[in-house]
This record gives structure tokens, sequence and C-alpha cells, in this order.
């Protein structure tokens, strides 16, 4: 089926950097963008930006522009979105996701911890 | 930006009872090129990712029961569950995809009163 797995919980302190893994099975990866979504402790969702497929253009929230990377391993059928900088504001479940319009396939979150 | 308005930011409802969520955006979403109101709703329930309930603003995805329901164009949208069931406590969110950067409605939260 399609689906969406996502790396393992991550902690990290201020000023690093964290990469989180997306891998896609159940369809066509290379031909379908993948969309990276967080949602903080007690807020709601928040869109980072998407990777579109084939040409692999990206497109970032402004907030996180010169912070986010979003790439791809087509040969593994692998997202990745790196995030470097952090803060404890950054402290997040992340979701990666495919955009269908909608995002109609979601993977499972990666709980990212920012602490000292 | 585009701005997602939704209202209320919580509501209580009876087993049964009918629950009605609203969404504004700031500008339209609604695209005249291919008719299509680039616009979703979303349930989210504690520990799993977002469910698409809802796409173009009210097409019903597979498997999501008939009770709910999506409705609105331009810049007003709802979102109806007819009979709530338990099941259906979570935090609904409206998400807009018509332009860059994509945003999300600050959610509602739906309980059982």
């Amino acid at each position: 089926q399609v689906q969406l797995v996502q790396s393992g919980a991550e902690v990290k302190k201020p000023g690093a950097s964290v990469k989180v893994s997306c891998k896609a099975s159940g369809y066509n990866f290379i031909s379908h963008a993948i969309t990276w979504v967080r949602q903080a402790p007690g807020q709601g969702l928040e869109w980072l930006g998407y990777m579109s497929a084939y040409i692999t253009k990206t497109t970032y929230a402004q907030k996180f522009q010169g912070r986010v990377s979003m790439t791809r391993d087509t040969s593994t059928s692998t997202a990745y979105m790196e995030l470097t900088s952090l803060t404890s504001d950054d402290t997040a479940v992340y979701y990666c996701a495919r955009p269908r319009g909608r995002m109609d396939v979601w993977g499972q979150g990666t709980t990212v911890i920012v602490s000292s | 930006d585009i701005v997602m308005i939704q209202s209320p930011d919580s509501l209580a409802v009876s087993l049964g009872e009918r629950a009605t969520i609203n969404c504004k955006s700031s500008q339209s979403v609604f695209s005249s090129s291919d008719n299509k109101n680039y616009f979703a709703w979303y349930q989210h329930k504690p520990g799993q990712p977002p469910k698409s309930l809802i796409s173009w603003a009210s097409a019903r995805e597979s498997g999501v029961p008939d009770r709910f329901t999506g409705s609105g164009s331009g810049t007003d949208f709802t979102l109806t569950i007819t009979s709530l069931q338990p099941e259906d406590v979570a935090v609904y969110y409206c998400q807009q995809h018509f332009d860059t950067p994509w945003t999300f409605g600050q959610g509602t939260k739906v309980e059982i009163k």
C-alpha cells in the first residue's frame, strides 16, 4: 500500500542541525512532490515547504528560508528535510506528506526535541 | 500570505447531533482556470498524523463516512459532521493550497458534550 515511513525521534542541542528522512513505497516516488509540515507542542499545523516532482524544485516558507533544505534520493525513494540552527522553538513533530492538491498520504511523524 | 481563520476554536456536541466548523480565507482560493477551490479539510487525532477528509472543498476522500460534508467556495467554507460519533473527537484543520506558503487554519477542537 502507499505509505511514507519516517526516521526516528531526535534530541538535539540548540544550534545543531537535524535531518529527517521519509521513505516512500507503493507509488511512483519520482512523479510526486513531497511536502513537510510540523506541529509544535500545543500548536497547530505549520507548513515548511515542498519539493516538486521530476525537476526537484524546492519552495520553502519564508520563515524557514536559509535554515531548511529539502532533498531526495530517487534510488531509495527517500526524501529528506534538514533544519539547521535549531532553537527550542523548533521542538515539534515533523511530518512528511504527499501533496496531490491536498496532502493525501502522511508519514507517521518524527519528534524533534531541542534542549540543552 | 493567505490567512485561514476557523470558527469556533472549539465546540462540544452531543452524540448524534450536528457539528459545524467554518473556515474563512483572507483571499479567494478559487481558480477560474480549472473551476476548483484549492482547499482541504483534515482530521487530526493525538498521536496520529493528520488525515485528509475533504479535497477541493467538497470532495469526500475514499473511505470517509458520508456524515462528513464539505461546502463553500471562494473565501468561505464549512465542514459539517451531521451525526457526531465518538470516533470524531479530534482537531479539524482547513488548509489552502492555492498559493505558497500553503497555510492552515488554527484548528477546531471537537468534543462530546
